[in-house]
């Protein structure tokens, strides 16, 4: 079955310490791909995407995400991490068929 | 500009009855989609509506319904309530469908218990 795969279900690190959150996923052919984030009790937001292009990403709060099409991933990653980047974050896949397939969710929580 | 809202955002149900829930996307937008979250399952596809229609169905039962109004708003009906439908419910709403321009926005969710 196709699927989305999150490497890590819970990460714990210090503030200013580096960040990557690997995700993977099944589906052959043209992908968008998608990262999401909860901050605690708050909604879904958008951390960045991809569509086509440069296969670098930038997006919101110092976070990009680097799409390597050979080995069907989409890591995150951000150089230096803040307490205020706990959170939950989603990786996820639009295969042209107006839905999101999300992965497990990785829980970051950013120790002071 | 508004985001998507959505009503109730806490219910409380027992075992055996429906409920339906509310979602009024961000103006303009005509793409609606339902997900569910739970811990142990994660986000799952509902479906997803457009224009009225239904183009997207995730794998759910048939108790597991929606709708879609021709102002854009949408509602999910979940009938003969189970424990294990306790979830948060969330909409989210795009312009036509996902391109570089389009992307989803969610709601805030609406909370079901059902007891």
């Amino acid at each position: 079955a196709q699927s989305v795969s999150q490497h890590n279900h819970h990460v714990i690190l210090s503030e200013a310490a580096s960040l990557e959150l690997g995700c993977n996923y099944s589906y052959g052919g043209t992908v968008n791909l998608f990262w999401y984030v909860q901050y605690p009790g708050q909604h879904l937001q958008l951390l960045l995407k991809y569509f086509s292009g440069d296969p670098l990403v930038k997006g919101i709060k110092g976070f990009e995400a680097e799409f390597i099409k050979s080995k069907f991933s989409f890591n995150l990653r951000k150089p230096s991490v803040q307490w205020s980047d706990t959170a939950e974050y989603f990786c996820a896949v639009n295969k042209d068929d107006y839905k999101l397939s999300f992965g497990a969710g990785t829980t970051v929580t950013v120790r002071a | 500009k508004a985001g998507v809202t959505q009503t109730p955002r806490y219910l409380i149900k027992t075992r055996g009855q429906q409920v339906t829930l509310s979602c009024s996307p961000i103006s303009g937008h005509r793409s609606v989609s339902w997900y569910q979250q739970t811990p142990g399952q994660g986000l799952q596809f509902l479906f997803e509506y457009f224009s009225e229609t239904q183009r997207n169905k995730g794998n759910f039962p048939g108790r597991f319904s929606g709708r879609q109004f021709s102002n854009s708003r949408s509602e999910m009906n979940v009938s003969t309530l189970e424990l294990g439908d306790s979830a948060l419910y969330l909409c989210a709403s795009t312009g036509t469908g996902f391109s570089g321009a389009n992307v989803l926005t969610f709601g805030a969710g609406s909370r079901l218990t059902v007891l």
